[in-house]
């Protein structure tokens, strides 16, 4: 049962900040949004996660507006490695459930 | 992936046969998952464990059973295979909950390739 909205596909030029937007309208007050990422046929890989603060770490950073309704994804210099479908996940606290929607698939063109 | 693995990558079985699929963690998590990724679905959870013999369904999880007698290992159990159940299948695992904050974040394995013929 996703709770995401996002663009299913987006395109970024090489070495441009890629913004990647996502809605989550009905997140509940003590839920996270997270964002994994997933290359070819791998398995997902993490990338970062926040409540209500904008936080940044060495791949990214997550911008989620006032009323959490919606965040943004922000890859500063995309190269071409950052190619992938990209997960906009609200974390459901019981189980720890992570329900994955189909994403947002990202060119990085050269 | 480091401290989780599948087995085995990929298989072929018949319609109507049963089929497990095994994952494996040397991290010591509580939680573990497994999911099935189909194209224009995304990951779908199916199963998840939150510790020795403590398993829920999730959003798919007809035709599926799960088992987890220890906490190293959660196996999938597909107990008479279809053709719609041809996807393929991931494991994760999450330490879970712990301080406000602290990075609940799930590990992936790298996934098992099963096709149902």
């Amino acid at each position: 049962d996703a709770k995401t909205t996002q663009p299913p596909s987006m395109d970024c030029a090489e070495g441009r900040a890629a913004n990647l937007p996502c809605n989550h309208s009905t997140i509940s007050g003590n839920e996270y949004v997270y964002w994994y990422r997933q290359i070819h046929s791998q398995g997902p890989q993490y990338i970062i996660h926040g409540l209500k603060n904008n936080e940044t770490n060495e791949m990214a950073s997550l911008i989620i507006t006032e009323d959490r309704k919606s965040s943004t994804l922000i890859l500063p210099h995309a190269t071409l490695r950052d190619t992938a479908v990209y997960y906009c996940i609200v974390r459901v606290p019981t189980g720890n459930q992570f329900y994955f929607g189909t994403g947002t698939s990202l060119t990085v063109i050269p | 992936d480091a401290g989780i693995t599948q087995s085995p990558r990929h298989k072929v079985t018949e319609t109507g046969t049963p089929v497990t699929l095994r994952c494996h963690q040397t991290e010591n998590h509580r939680y573990m998952y497994w999911y099935r990724q189909d194209p224009g679905h995304g990951l779908r959870l199916i199963h998840y464990s939150y510790g020795v013999k403590d398993t829920d369904k999730g959003e798919v999880s007809d035709g599926y059973s799960v088992s987890r007698s220890k906490t190293e290992d959660f196996l999938l159990t597909l107990e008479s295979a279809t053709s719609s159940q041809t996807s393929v299948y991931f494991c994760a695992i999450s330490a879970g909950p712990g301080r406000a904050g602290d990075n609940y974040g799930y590990t992936f394995g790298s996934g098992t390739r099963l096709t149902v013929v």
